[in-house]
């Protein structure tokens, strides 16, 4: 499979704990980014990557969240102490930047649920 | 999301034509996507318009105005597995989209 790939793509944790996710690209993507989608709402801007470098994050990114992208490949997502409100769908997808398209391909998602 | 504004829910019947409309804010714009997502699965690329006018991809086309800030999804032929939400999606610059709610699409028999 040459999509981009999200893992775990569920998980439960207890509020308080700490989570990560990771994302694999499509191989050839320098562009990264993280999204997070909450139930009826439209995915929302956290984050991007071009190669290793993080140059842009949303304000929705609070002091909790931090994402690295090491080299310049995979990336992790990583949420401390969570919330309940943490709840959402997280969304990684690349992109290859100059690519005429600019298509933006998603991952499938990771799911967290935080009881 | 902000400032991007369409249907909130739409219903047709299998067979027929659907148009779904999307208007965005025109300051910062550098591209106008349509993204499929089923519940639960991740959003799939349809479609992309950076200039005027319209372009045909199979049963799918999108058309854009850049001076009216106005784009609407046309979908042809429905098919019960179009039943998903269909989302507008800004280009604000160095890729950065902008997710419009969605419009839930349900296709009946």
């Amino acid at each position: 499979d040459t999509g981009v790939s999200q893992n775990p793509r569920h998980k439960i944790t207890k509020r308080g704990q700490n989570v990560t996710f990771r994302c694999d690209p499509i191989s050839e993507h320098n562009r990264l980014y993280w999204y997070r989608q909450t139930l009826g709402q439209g995915p929302e801007f956290l984050t991007y990557f071009q190669n290793e470098a993080q140059l842009e994050k949303s304000r929705l990114l609070s002091d909790r969240f931090s994402a690295e992208r090491p080299k310049g490949s995979f990336s992790t997502l990583e949420i401390q102490r969570t919330e309940q409100g943490d709840s959402a769908m997280y969304l990684c997808a690349s992109s290859l930047a100059g690519d005429s398209g600019n298509t933006i391909y998603f991952g499938e998602g990771s799911w967290l649920t935080v009881v | 999301g902000q400032n991007i504004d369409q249907p909130t829910e739409m219903t047709a019947t299998e067979g027929a034509i659907v148009q779904i409309n999307c208007t965005y804010q025109t300051s910062g714009f550098n591209g106008l996507f349509w993204y499929q997502q089923h519940a639960g699965e991740a959003p799939t690329f349809l479609s992309y318009n950076v200039l005027d006018g319209l372009e045909e991809k199979g049963r799918f086309s999108s058309f854009l105005s850049r001076s009216k800030g106005y784009s609407y999804l046309l979908l042809k032929e429905l098919q019960m597995k179009d039943s998903a939400s269909y989302l507008c999606v800004e280009n604000t610059g160095f890729q950065k989209l902008v997710f419009g709610t969605g419009t839930r699409l349900l296709v009946s028999p």
